[in-house]
């Protein structure tokens, strides 16, 4: 199975709701992590966990909070967004080797916020 | 042809030709680089990879060439079929650091 899960495919959110993005993958990989892609641009990286544990958070807003449950399943909580985090919203795992690894995507969350 | 701001990098080439994409990386530490291919609506999906020990490699109608020198990277699809149009990133990764960085991207197109 080298498949990444990811819920919902859609969400339509207001600027006070407060909403979960979910991803699983069952590959045994230790490393996993949350990209951002606006339209027509390359995907942004924006945590990453290794085993379990926050490795990088390039400098994200704290209105988005990841969550790393367990190996299998990362979360990404969302609280307060602005329209401009409209976005797809991509979830990845690696073997969790610290580099030179290719990574697996899910299909992402296209999230708009109104 | 190229153009920057909004608009991706295009390329249409005749189904049954080769098509070349490049990319230009910025790292100089890089040294592991992946293709991956974007279709409308899913998530990037890996094509190949190649180490900084190499300079070339070969896949299934694929190959990928890595040029240190000038810090370019090509991808050569081969016989090229409508299932291959996509957008076609490159990312590029430093040995000990986990992070995975994305070119610009490419946008194939293929005409029957």
């Amino acid at each position: 199975d080298t498949e990444v899960t990811q819920t919902p495919k859609h969400l339509v959110m207001g600027m006070t709701n407060k909403k979960s993005l979910k991803c699983e993958q069952h590959m045994g990989h230790r490393a996993m992590y949350w990209y951002k892609q606006k339209a027509k641009k390359p995907p942004e990286l924006m945590f990453v966990y290794s085993y379990e544990k926050l490795s990088i958070n390039e400098s994200v807003p704290s209105r988005f909070s990841p969550e790393c449950p367990n190996s299998s399943l990362l979360n990404l909580h969302l609280h307060a967004l602005q329209p401009e985090d409209s976005a797809l919203y991509l979830c990845a795992s690696g073997a969790g080797t610290g580099g030179h690894e290719k990574l697996f995507f899910g299909s992402g969350t296209q999230l708009s916020v109104l | 042809g190229e153009s920057v701001g909004l608009h991706l990098p295009t390329l249409s080439v005749q189904e049954g030709d080769n098509s070349i994409i490049n990319c230009a990386y910025s790292n100089s530490a890089s040294d592991y680089f992946i293709w991956y291919k974007q279709e409308s609506g899913k998530g990037p999906q890996f094509i190949i990879d190649i180490r900084s020990n190499m300079d070339k490699r070969q896949g299934q109608r694929v190959t990928v060439l890595l040029n240190k020198t000038v810090k370019h990277l090509s991808l050569q699809i081969a016989a090229t079929q409508p299932g291959d149009s996509a957008v076609y990133f490159c990312a590029e990764n430093q040995g000990g650091n986990e992070k995975l960085t994305f070119g610009t991207g490419t946008r194939l197109t293929i005409i029957p």
